[in-house]
C-alpha cells in the first residue's frame, strides 16, 4: 500500500515567507509527527497529534511555527516569516494507534534564502 | 523521561567485517526500542525493533540487536559489512505510557564501508 508522502519534496524560499508543507499519512494511522533535521544533525521533535486529542506541540521551536490536523488525516506544518536558520529537512511520519513504531515519508528539504 | 545516546557518531569497517553501532537508553517506563537507517537523501527506513518480546531482534539486512536491561543497551550488529550498509543509523527510544507516545532520537551514527 502506498506509504506516508510529503510535498513539496523540495522548497526554496526567501527570508521573511510563510511556507506550507504538506504530510498525507498512512490511510488508518491515526498518529502523525513532525520532525526536523538539520544538515548532519538529529531527528528533532516538532509536533505530535493523536486521533482527536490536543496535539503536543512541546517541540515548536517558536511561535512562527504552527501545524493542523484536518480530517484526523493529512496536517500541514507552516512557517511563518521564515528564516534562514530554518533551512532543513523536514520529516513527517505516521503510526497506528497503540503502535509506536513510525513509518517515516521521504522529506521536505526547505532552503531558506 | 526517556532519553537515548549513541556513543559514536562515526564508525568505520571495511567491507566484509563485523559491525557494532552502541546504543544506551533509559526510560521510566517499559521501553520500546527501534534502529532506523537513513541513506543519503533518502527517508528512514525501519531495521528493527523491541517490543517486550525476544530480545535478540532480528532486522532487514543482516542486522540484529540484542535488548539488555542490565545494561541499557541496544546495541546493533551485523556480522559482515556490505558496501550498501554506508549511511546514517539512528537509535529511537518510545514509552508508549508516556508523552503520549512521543519517541526520542539518538544523535545518530554515520556508518563508512571502506573497500
Amino acid at each position: 500500500g502506498a506509504g506516508v508522502s510529503q510535498s513539496p519534496s523540495n522548497k526554496v524560499t526567501e527570508k521573511g515567507k510563510d511556507v506550507e508543507l504538506r504530510c498525507d499519512p498512512i490511510s488508518g494511522h491515526t498518529a502523525l509527527y513532525w520532525y526536523r533535521q538539520s544538515l548532519g544533525q538529529g531527528l528533532e521533535f516538532l509536533i505530535y497529534f493523536q486521533g482527536n486529542s490536543a496535539p503536543d506541540k512541546s517541540g515548536l521551536p517558536s511561535d512562527r511555527f504552527s501545524a493542523e490536523r484536518t480530517g484526523g488525516s493529512v496536517s500541514t506544518l507552516t512557517i511563518q516569516r521564515t528564516q534562514q536558520e530554518d533551512s532543513a529537512v523536514y520529516l513527517c511520519a505516521s503510526s497506528l494507534t497503540g503502535s509506536n513504531e513510525q513509518f517515516f515519508g521521504p522529506g521536505t528539504r526547505l532552503t531558506v534564502l | 523521561a526517556q532519553s537515548v545516546t549513541q556513543l559514536d557518531s562515526h564508525v568505520s569497517v571495511s567491507e566484509g567485517t563485523p559491525v557494532l553501532l552502541r546504543c544506551n537508553y533509559s526510560s521510566s517506563y517499559s521501553p520500546s526500542l527501534f534502529w532506523y537507517v537513513q541513506h543519503p537523501n533518502k527517508g528512514l527506513q525501519l531495521l528493527l525493533k523491541y517490543t517486550s518480546a525476544a530480545t535478540l531482534v532480528k532486522g532487514i539486512n543482516g542486522f540484529e540487536a540484542e535488548f539488555k536491561k542490565s545494561e541499557t543497551s541496544f546495541h546493533l550488529t551485523k556480522p559482515s559489512a556490505h558496501m550498501s550498509d554506508a549511511a546514517e543509523y539512528f537509535c529511537v527510544v518510545s514509552s508508549y505510557n508516556t508523552n503520549a507516545g512521543k519517541s526520542t532520537f539518538g544523535d545518530g551514527t554515520t556508518l563508512t564501508v571502506k573497500p
